[in-house]
């Protein structure tokens, strides 16, 4: 089945500064990769997904990369805001099945 | 506000007993996930009902089991408790089940003493 990894599991940025947490996959026929925060006490919240046919989305201060041939994509979030703090959680649904397999998480830090 | 709710939001309990977790889907959507949430587990897929019908299950133990009922709401039951079952369990719920999971609940807390 498919299995995901996340890096770094902990980051701490300045504020204003820009932030990246890097995922990958193992299963080449997952074809659709949401992104969540978690703050505490919580559920997940999606704040932005991509799907296998395109590189690349962006939404705001958030943009998301996606690298099929090395099976990885990557969480941007620049100019980042106290508010951003929180655990964020990449995942890739499986081609043939209705699971999401999640990354462990990051815990994002943004120090004023 | 996701619009998903579930019910409790805590609860504790000894090992060997049994709970019920409660889940009511955002109003349209037919599929519900349920997620286990622990340290050093993460976030873990347990079972999905889409309709009422089981669609897909995950690492379910086979002391939980779970049900939807016709009017869409979800319970899941953990039977036997362990201590390590102690964890936070999410539900979720999409429209049909093939899209993203865009809304989870705010979960249930549970502790097993």
């Amino acid at each position: 089945g498919e299995n995901v990894e996340q890096h770094p599991s902990t980051l701490s940025v300045q504020e204003g500064d820009s932030a990246v947490i890097k995922c990958t996959y193992s299963d080449s026929a997952s074809n659709y990769f949401p992104w969540y925060k978690q703050e505490l006490g919580k559920g997940p919240q999606l704040i932005i997904d991509i799907r296998s046919n395109v590189g690349e989305k962006k939404d705001q201060r958030i943009a998301v990369t996606l690298n099929k041939t090395a099976k990885h994509f990557s969480l941007h979030i620049t100019e980042t805001q106290p508010e951003d703090s929180a655990v964020y959680f990449c995942a890739a649904k499986e081609n043939y099945g209705q699971n999401f397999v999640f990354g462990p998480g990051t815990r994002l830090s943004v120090l004023p | 506000d996701s619009g998903v709710t579930q019910t409790p939001k805590h609860l504790i309990t000894a090992t060997g007993q049994r709970v019920t977790l409660r889940c009511s889907p955002r109003s349209g959507d037919l599929s519900v996930y349920w997620y286990q949430q622990s340290l050093d587990q993460g976030l873990q897929f347990l079972i999905q009902y889409y309709n009422g019908e089981e669609r897909a299950k995950g690492n379910i133990l086979e002391r939980f089991s779970a049900q939807q009922f016709p009017d869409l709401h979800s319970e899941l039951n953990l039977s036997s408790l362990e201590l390590g079952d102690s964890a936070l369990y999410f539900c979720a719920s999409s429209v049909e089940g093939l899209a993203g999971i865009k809304f989870f609940g705010p979960g249930t807390r549970l502790t097993v003493l």
